[in-house]
């Protein structure tokens, strides 16, 4: 039962260009969510997060959007350059209980020059 | 200055065998986790630990045992490696309480032959 879903194995998006990764979830006990950044053979890196009392959160060039009725959150970046190809991946929690974060199965970004 | 450090990078071993991989934060973060990140590149939750107590353990086979002997370390012991075991392990920590971001690890790979 894959509760964070990215529906997007892979995104290619031009230099300088918006990119937009999509993340969906099923269980209305999550509450907080967060996106990470992964290089390979590195670990993910924390990237930006939301609580569900607000619908955006800006961190520089990111941004997360949250559509709590949708069950949708998405992560925008403008503008893409070429350090953010990686792979992002979408994570859920509930805020009562143990902090057990379930994620998607991540979307491969490609920033072509 | 590592924050979150595992050894070993990479695990090639026999089935049958015992293995242990070690993780260290040097964050002074009180929950430590472990996750694997299975052929499917999900990553999965197995084991959260406290201030050395277990406070979430998923539907994980007993051949596997964490073991946090203070807050700063959390090892992972698995016995009778099997195949499917092959997989990234990857060690996380996070300050709990109402900080819900979690520092991963490099990961480490482990292979079952």
């Amino acid at each position: 039962d894959q509760q964070v879903k990215q529906n997007s194995p892979s995104l290619s998006v031009q230099e300088g260009r918006i990119s937009i990764l999509n993340c969906d979830y099923t269980n209305s006990m999550f509450d907080y969510f967060l996106w990470y950044k992964k290089y390979p053979a590195e670990g993910p890196t924390f990237l930006i997060s939301i609580s569900s009392i607000k619908d955006k959160n800006e961190d520089g060039r990111f941004t997360v959007f949250l559509n709590k009725s949708a069950k949708h959150l998405s992560l925008h970046i403008v503008p893409s350059q070429p350090g953010d190809s990686a792979v992002y991946f979408c994570a859920a929690t509930p805020l009562q209980g143990a902090q057990k974060l379930v994620f998607g199965q991540g979307t491969r970004l490609t920033i072509n020059p | 200055d590592t924050a979150v450090s595992q050894t070993p990078k990479y695990l090639v071993t026999q089935m049958g065998n015992d293995k242990s991989i070690k993780c260290e934060q040097n964050l002074g973060h009180d929950t430590m986790y472990w996750y694997k990140q299975d052929s499917k590149k999900f990553l999965k939750i197995m084991f959260s630990y406290n201030n050395k107590e277990l406070i979430i353990n998923e539907t994980v086979p007993n051949r596997f045992s964490p073991k946090s002997p203070d807050k700063a370390h959390l090892n992972l012991h698995i016995n009778s490696l099997e195949l499917g075991d092959s997989a990234v392990y990857f060690c996380a920590s996070s300050q709990g309480g109402g900080d819900y971001e979690q520092y991963f690890g490099p990961g480490t790979r482990l292979t079952v032959t």
